[in-house]
């Protein structure tokens, strides 16, 4: 079992949807988790952390925890097309500074 | 306020030779963390530095090594290049156990 696992996708939505992506971890003890997003050739941006299980919202981004299910949603509301890009979940496992990254969910928003 | 920066950006080497790249942190930034990232791949934890020593290291060979310097920038060094160390090596920074922050990588090519 992959430590941290994503649907590679491509998932694809319309422009104005909600786009919603999903991440499991396997290490119960995990602390914290991020969602990056990465445009094709460029290195990793941080859109959103989270700690303590529920939801936080930034923007159009809302991050979703369940340490419980061990998973870690990110939902993208009113997709644009600029949203188009690769998103990466990474997870802290405990006692740990170093993130384990799943391979990555590829979302393309359609006009 | 001056990001995480990292040189050079793009490095084309032939198999067994050695090569270094370097990253300067984000400004208040004290720890340092390599990651490789092969082509469609999430990226892997090479190692992390803190106070000029390796704190944490992941699962690569030790023809990987790095440096940490006064001024908290680092080096990575590959010897022995291997095709399969082709890849996207990205550097991050942090302070304490805060969100780490990339830097725009540099893409190896290993002929």
């Amino acid at each position: 079992q992959k430590e941290v696992e994503q649907n590679s996708g491509p998932l694809s939505v319309p422009e104005g949807a909600i786009a919603s992506l999903n991440c499991t971890y396997s290490d119960r003890g995990s602390q914290s988790f991020f969602w990056y997003r990465q445009y094709s050739g460029k290195s990793p941006e941080l859109i959103m952390s989270i700690y303590s299980n529920g939801d936080k919202e930034d923007g159009r981004f809302t991050a979703q925890l369940n340490k419980a299910s061990q998973y870690v949603s990110l939902l993208i509301r009113d997709s644009q097309p600029s949203d188009s890009a690769t998103y990466l979940c990474a997870v802290n496992p405990v006692w740990t500074d170093k993130l384990i990254f799943g391979t990555g969910t590829r979302l393309q928003v359609f006009p | 306020d001056a990001g995480v920066t990292q040189s050079p950006t793009h490095l084309i080497k032939t198999r067994g030779q050695q090569v270094t790249l370097r990253c300067s942190p984000k400004s208040g930034h004290d720890t340092v963390s390599w990651y490789q990232q092969a082509l469609g791949q999430g990226p892997q934890f090479i190692f992390q530095y803190y106070e000029e020593e390796e704190r944490q290291r992941g699962n690569f060979p030790d023809r990987f090594s790095g440096h940490q310097f006064p001024n908290y920038s680092s080096e990575l060094n590959v010897n022995a290049l291997l095709l399969g160390d082709s890849a996207l090596y990205l550097c991050a920074s942090q302070t304490g156990l805060e969100t780490q922050y990339f830097g725009p990588g540099t893409r190896l090519l290993v002929l």
